[in-house]
């Protein structure tokens, strides 16, 4: 089945810095990448995802990127803020469009 | 308001004592899901459901049972909770579109402790 491994397990950033999140996965087959973010005792919530026909995607602050070659794909976080400290999953989505499989999260912290 | 709503949000409860957390949603999604979450692990399946009477496991079904009888509830039930089941429980929902259920739609979390 799916293994989806997620790097850095904790990173730090001072505000208006860049973040990097990466994630790899297993199955050739996979053909869409969500990213979720989840703030300290709230539940996950879709921030961004990509389909596996399309190499990057934006969203004012916030892209993705795929390499279907590498099996991989990145969060990229510009300007960060306060607000953006949270932990962060990525997945994977199976072959047949049923499961979801989750990274072990990216616990953020913008320092002001 | 479109929205997935559990209850209990909290439970305490003993080793062997029967127990169903509730999971509801209103926005006639065809696909439910329930995860657990525990530190270091993120969010793993427990079990799925793509439509009413169809269900099946997902990477950690041991312990656990659930029923979709009607499509807007999908209970999650633990004949015999252990302690190796304290976690925070997710139930989430998503449409089902052609390439398959994507945008997924959680709710606010079942916090269980098993003593």
């Amino acid at each position: 089945g799916e293994n989806v491994e997620q790097h850095p397990s904790t990173l730090s950033v001072q505000e208006g810095d860049s973040a990097v999140i990466k994630c790899t996965y297993s199955d050739s087959a996979s053909n869409y990448f969500p990213w979720y973010k989840q703030e300290l005792g709230k539940r996950p919530q879709l921030i961004i995802d990509i389909r596996s026909n399309v190499g990057e995607k934006k969203d004012q602050r916030i892209a993705v990127t795929l390499n279907k070659t590498a099996k991989h794909f990145s969060l990229h976080i510009t300007e960060t803020q306060p607000e953006d400290s949270a932990v962060y999953f990525c997945a994977a989505r199976d072959n047949y469009g049923q499961n979801f499989v989750f990274g072990p999260g990216t616990r953020l912290s913008v320092l002001p | 308001e479109a929205q997935v709503t559990q209850n209990p949000r909290y439970l305490i409860t003993v080793t062997g004592k029967k127990l169903t957390v509730t999971c509801s949603q209103n926005m006639n999604h065809e696909y439910m899901s329930w995860y657990r979450q525990d530190p270091g692990l993120g969010l793993r399946q427990i079990y799925y459901s793509m439509n009413v009477e169809v269900t099946d496991k997902g990477d950690v079904p041991e312990g656990y049972k659930v029923s979709r009888k009607e499509k807007r509830n999908f209970p999650l039930i633990l004949e015999s909770p252990s302690p190796n089941q304290t976690s925070l429980y997710f139930c989430a929902s998503s449409p089902w579109t052609s390439g398959g259920q994507e945008t997924q739609y959680f709710g606010p979390g079942t916090r269980l402790l098993v003593l």
